[in-house]
């Protein structure tokens, strides 16, 4: 079965240089879902997208920004990059249906910020 | 959401069942329980949920108790690869986008 698509799955940047993620989700499914997860700590929601509309924001700093485009795929732009913006970078999409909200998530884009 | 506590560790045999508990008194009555896993560095697996009722899938059995206030996931024949962080989750219905809320998880592993 098609799965979620996260590119790249490994960047490296410099300090204060820009990156953007990029996810392509499951087929049909229209809710995206942005997760960051540092060294050894649990994943943390940043934002979400709803039928293309922004839903839910966490604690996404200012510097970042996403959207979701016309065909669902979804893109998280950083910006003056930190070190401390190292980590994983998870992308998961759902289709809600009838209360129900399963999240399937990617392989992860690991970014490091030197 | 209400809130879950859960072991912050455990171990199991390869082969035997493992079984990991989760806390969720203050569930309300319109709320699912869900489960989650990681392996280490990759993205979390959905794994299963309920709202009242067992569940069983391909994956694991669900057991919730008949107060609802916990519930019991069920690795039947637990191997090596199930070696993971499992989360449970407790979440009421949403049209739309709900995020997810990871919590402390049980560190689970398996020994051969």
């Amino acid at each position: 079965a098609a799965g979620v698509i996260q590119s790249p799955r490994h960047l490296i940047k410099e300090k204060r240089e820009t990156a953007t993620l990029k996810c392509y989700p499951i087929p049909r499914h229209d809710t995206v879902y942005w997760y960051q997860q540092g060294p050894g700590q649990d994943p943390q929601f940043l934002i979400s997208f709803y039928e293309k509309m922004q839903s839910d924001k966490g604690s996404i700093p200012d510097r970042f920004s996403a959207q979701q485009f016309s065909d669902y795929h979804s893109e998280l732009n950083m910006s003056s990059l930190e070190l401390g913006d190292s980590a994983l970078y998870f992308c998961a999409s759902s289709y809600p249906v009838g209360g129900r909200n399963e999240q399937y998530f990617g392989p992860g884009t690991r970014l490091t910020v030197t | 959401d209400a809130k879950t506590t859960q072991p912050p560790s455990m171990d199991c045999a390869e082969g035997r069942a493992a079984n990991l508990p989760c806390n969720h008194s203050t569930i309300s009555g319109n709320e699912y329980v869900y489960w989650y896993r990681q392996i280490h560095s990759q993205g979390p697996q959905y794994i299963i949920h309920g709202l009242k009722n067992n569940e069983t899938n391909e994956m694991a059995s669900l057991i919730i108790t008949e107060d609802r206030k916990s519930s019991t996931l069920i690795l039947p024949h637990a191997t090596l690869r199930d070696t993971a962080v499992y989360y449970c989750i407790v979440r009421a219905p949403f049209k739309g986008a709900q995020k997810l809320v990871f919590g402390q998880g049980t560190r689970l592993t398996i020994n051969p």
